[in-house]
Formats: C-alpha cells, structure tokens, sequence
C-alpha cells in the first residue's frame, strides 16, 4: 500500500479565498482522522471519521472549517473563507480500530503545509 | 478530559541513553503509543504499551504503569538519526471522549556528536 496520501503538499493562499485539502487513506482502513499542527498549539485533532461517517467534530475551530468523506477512498478538509492564522501543517491519518493493540495505530499522510498570506 | 505532559527538549550526545518522561490525566484510555517526527515529516509510530510494564522495539523501549499515570520511552545507543520530535499519546476510551486521539505536545530531542 502507498500510505497515507495527501494532496496539495503545499500550499499559499491569500486571505479570504476558500482552501481545499485532500486524503486518501490506507485501503481497508475504517477510521480517519484530520489534524492541524502549529508551534503554539501542537498536534490538534480536528475531526475523525468512522467508515466515511462524521464521529467528532469538536475540534473544528469554527464554522470556516468542514470535513467531508464521500466514500472509503477519499476524504476533504476546506477552509473558507482561510485566514492567516490558519497557517499549519494538516495532517490526515487513518487507522483499523480506536479499541487498543496495533490495530489503533495512526498512520499518517505526509501533510499540507498552508500559508494563507 | 485528559492531558499528557511531556518535557520540552532533551539534549544528549551520540551513543548515550534518552529517557521521555510522559505523565498524563486522563478518565480511561485503551494504551499509551509513541510517535517519532522529523522536522518537515509526519508523526510515525515506534512503541504502543496497553498493559503495565516495558515493551521493546530494537533501541527503542516504552514503559507504562497505570498506577502511576507514567510512562516513559526509553532511546539507547543514540544516533544523530534520533534527532526529532517525540509525541506520547492515548485513545480515550471513556465514552465522553471516545475516539479523540490525544497528543502530548512532544519532546524535540537534539543528539550532539
């Protein structure tokens, strides 16, 4: 399997336009989960998904932020209308299970690196 | 709720033994895992514990002890690769929280020649 597949790698955006980032998970992966990575904060869980289904979504900073899964192999996260201090690194991650032993193990994607100028 | 607390940066030099201390808060969790992270990489997993005591990966060691809401990750026979981020973390198993991966704010080890 290719891992954890995210795109843009990068990516520089002025303020006010929307964002959209893309994953696609290990194949046969049940859960997937979005974070957002800055200095200040650390790694933030955003929000995680269950067989292509919204569990939590408490760690959505605001309503500028959505999540949607639409099938098993594919996942996005936009941000509109982005600001600057959206500035981070996000991350997508799936794994098999959330209920301990290897199976809950995060693999992550290589990240989007977001500058929103 | 649940919180780890991990010390900030750990210097050693190569070939020497590093100790990462991780205390944490927290209503229930399944394990405590580790994860490495270079700088510009992704997080990638080294060590999970579910139970008391250590596990052993090559030089990489974890320990946990519920008791004491500690666990530790142990990096032996250092090499200037060990440089990086390292991040404790849990899975909630409280149903309040159930699924809300926890990240400590990560331990940035520097190993000098």
């Amino acid at each position: 399997d290719a891992g954890v597949i995210q795109s843009p790698r990068h990516e520089v955006t002025e303020m006010g336009q929307e964002v959209t980032l893309r994953c696609k998970p290990i194949s046969g992966h049940d859960y997937l989960f979005w974070y957002r990575q800055t200095m200040m904060r650390g790694l933030e869980l955003l929000i995680y998904f269950n067989n292509n289904v919204p569990i939590d979504d408490s760690g959505m900073p605001e309503d500028r932020f959505s999540a949607k899964m639409p099938n098993a192999s594919f996942s996005t996260l936009k941000i509109q209308p982005s600001e600057p201090r959206d500035s981070a690194v996000y991350f997508c991650a799936s794994s098999l299970a959330l209920t301990g032993g290897p199976q809950e193990t995060q693999y992550f994607g290589p990240g989007t690196r977001l500058l929103v100028l | 709720g649940q919180s780890l607390e991990q010390p900030s940066e750990v210097t050693a030099v190569e070939g020497a033994i590093v100790q990462i201390n991780c205390t944490y808060q927290t209503s229930g969790f399944y394990g405590l895992s580790w994860y490495q992270q270079h700088d510009g990489g992704a997080p990638t997993f080294l060590s999970y514990n579910a139970l008391d005591g250590l596990e052993e990966t090559g030089r990489f060691s974890s320990f946990l002890s519920r008791s004491d809401s500690y666990g530790y990750l142990l990096l032996q026979e250092l090499q200037m690769k060990d440089s990086a981020s390292y991040f404790c973390a849990v899975s909630p198993s409280a149903t309040d929280s159930w699924g809300k991966f926890q990240f400590g704010a990560g331990t940035q080890v520097v190993v000098t020649p």
